[in-house]
């Protein structure tokens, strides 16, 4: 089966800039989940979605940081403005309704701001 | 508070070695316990989980881990390494999925 899908792979952009990733992930998993990782830290949920509603969204910088999905398909997360700090690679895993305990990564976005 | 702690940052073996990646946790209860190994340019794998039963978990790619409630520990191994296993491991403790705290990750070099 396909893996969890994400684009682009790659993006530099300018602080107070707008930014947008995508994520596709395996076919029949109703839990997405996007994380945010700082170099040299481990990954930190950002928010949690089953289906097309959000499950847990405690730790999205609501004031700079939104996501969305719509279908409960694909999902988008939209960074605006972007400051420094948010340079990190953000990725994106998907868990089965069989087994909510495994989650599939993506292989993430790396995300630059100058 | 909830939290994971991978003391060591970085470590060095030689191919065939045995290797074991040290794990410590604080939570209030028995928690999830999860490996994951991330190569580079790719998302994380998960090696093998630990819920309840049996302390000592195997997982994919000839892993193991011991589950210590004693030492709030959950220390992963491998008896002898490959020069594929060079990667970035992270340990995991949460209520669920949905609920997971990372480590900080230890990198693995592997020496021919």
């Amino acid at each position: 089966e396909a893996g969890v899908a994400q684009s682009p792979r790659y993006k530099i952009i300018e602080k107070r800039q707008s930014v947008a990733f995508w994520c596709n992930p395996i076919s029949g998993h109703a839990t997405l989940y996007w994380y945010q990782q700082i170099l040299g830290q481990g990954p930190k949920l950002l928010i949690q979605f089953q289906n097309n509603g959000v499950v847990d969204d405690s730790q999205l910088p609501k004031d700079r940081f939104s996501a969305e999905r719509l279908k409960g398909v694909d999902s988008t997360l939209k960074i605006q403005p972007a400051k420094l700090e948010d340079s990190a690679v953000y990725l994106c895993a998907s868990s089965s309704p069989r087994d909510r305990s495994e989650q599939y990564f993506g292989p993430g976005t790396r995300l630059t701001v100058t | 508070a909830q939290s994971v702690t991978q003391p060591d940052i970085h470590i060095t073996v030689s191919e065939g070695a045995s290797l074991e990646l040290r794990c410590n946790y604080s939570y209030g209860a028995t928690p999830y316990l999860f490996w994951y190994v991330q190569s580079p340019g790719q998302g994380l794998q998960l090696l093998l989980k630990y819920f309840s039963g049996d302390t000592l978990v195997q997982g994919i790619k000839g892993f193991e881990a011991e589950f210590k409630r004693s030492q709030s520990s959950f220390n992963l191994r491998k008896p002898s390494v490959h020069w594929s296993d060079a990667a970035e491991y992270f340990c995991a403790v949460g209520a669920g999925p949905h609920d997971m705290r990372f480590g900080a990750g230890t990198r693995l070099t592997v020496k021919p």
